[in-house]
């Protein structure tokens, strides 16, 4: 692995259903990030996390929940997906929160 | 409300043109601006300022900040087709979150 691998690349899923968006760096940065990509809209912050086995809020948290057991994964959780998370999720890492971030390669998800 | 207007929307020039990017913000408490450069998938860092007036420069693009008026450019000269892309702009307030302006999209035409 080298910098931030995320899986799957793309996706399509059931509207109801739950889904798991995985997120892996081997940088050993601190800080973790969940952002969506949407059309006019720009990047937008989900949820956060400083160090490992600290989460924060970001801008459009609602729906979406993460983890942080360990400083190399970040997992960003769908409950139950609707169609307006239909969307492009990038994860990144940076060494300390605040500093520049690195992006992941990005997951296309299609709720249905 | 914490806010990052980037200008122009699209900008479409001819190889060997030099173009300014421009973003403005508005945000409590000013840390730092970052500007990102995002071809097909993931964005990538290109500058990060945190003081008025100092340019940072790598090869044919440069940046500068102006924290009274609230804003930075970009500057790319001597613009080649692989300059292409969709250029973002990060404003940083107080704590660790960062909000993204839209983008411009440039298209360096041969």
């Amino acid at each position: 692995i080298a910098g931030i691998t995320q899986a799957p690349t793309s996706q399509i899923l059931a509207a109801g259903r739950r889904m798991t968006l995985r997120c892996t760096q081997d940088m050993r940065h601190n800080a973790m990030y969940w952002y969506r990509q949407d059309l006019g809209l720009g990047l937008r912050l989900i949820h956060y996390s400083n160090t490992a086995g600290t989460t924060g809020k970001g801008e459009v948290p609602d729906g979406y929940s993460v983890s942080r057991a360990n400083t190399d994964d970040f997992p960003l959780t769908l409950a139950s997906a609707v169609p307006s998370q239909t969307s492009v999720y990038f994860c990144a890492s940076s060494v300390l929160a605040g500093n520049e971030q690195f992006f992941g390669p990005g997951t296309r998800l299609t709720v249905l | 409300e914490d806010k990052v207007v980037q200008s122009p929307l699209s900008l479409v020039v001819h190889e060997g043109d030099t173009v300014t990017l421009n973003c403005s913000y508005e945000v409590t408490n000013f840390r730092s601006l970052l500007w990102y450069k995002q071809e097909k998938k993931a964005p990538t860092f290109l500058f990060m300022l945190t003081s008025s007036g100092i340019e940072k420069k790598s090869g044919r693009l440069s940046s500068i900040l102006d924290k009274k008026e609230l804003f930075s450019i970009l500057n790319i000269t001597a613009t080649q087709t692989g300059d292409s892309a969709v250029y973002l702009c990060a404003v940083r307030p107080t704590g660790n979150q960062f909000y993204f302006g839209t983008g411009t999209s440039l298209t360096v035409i041969p």
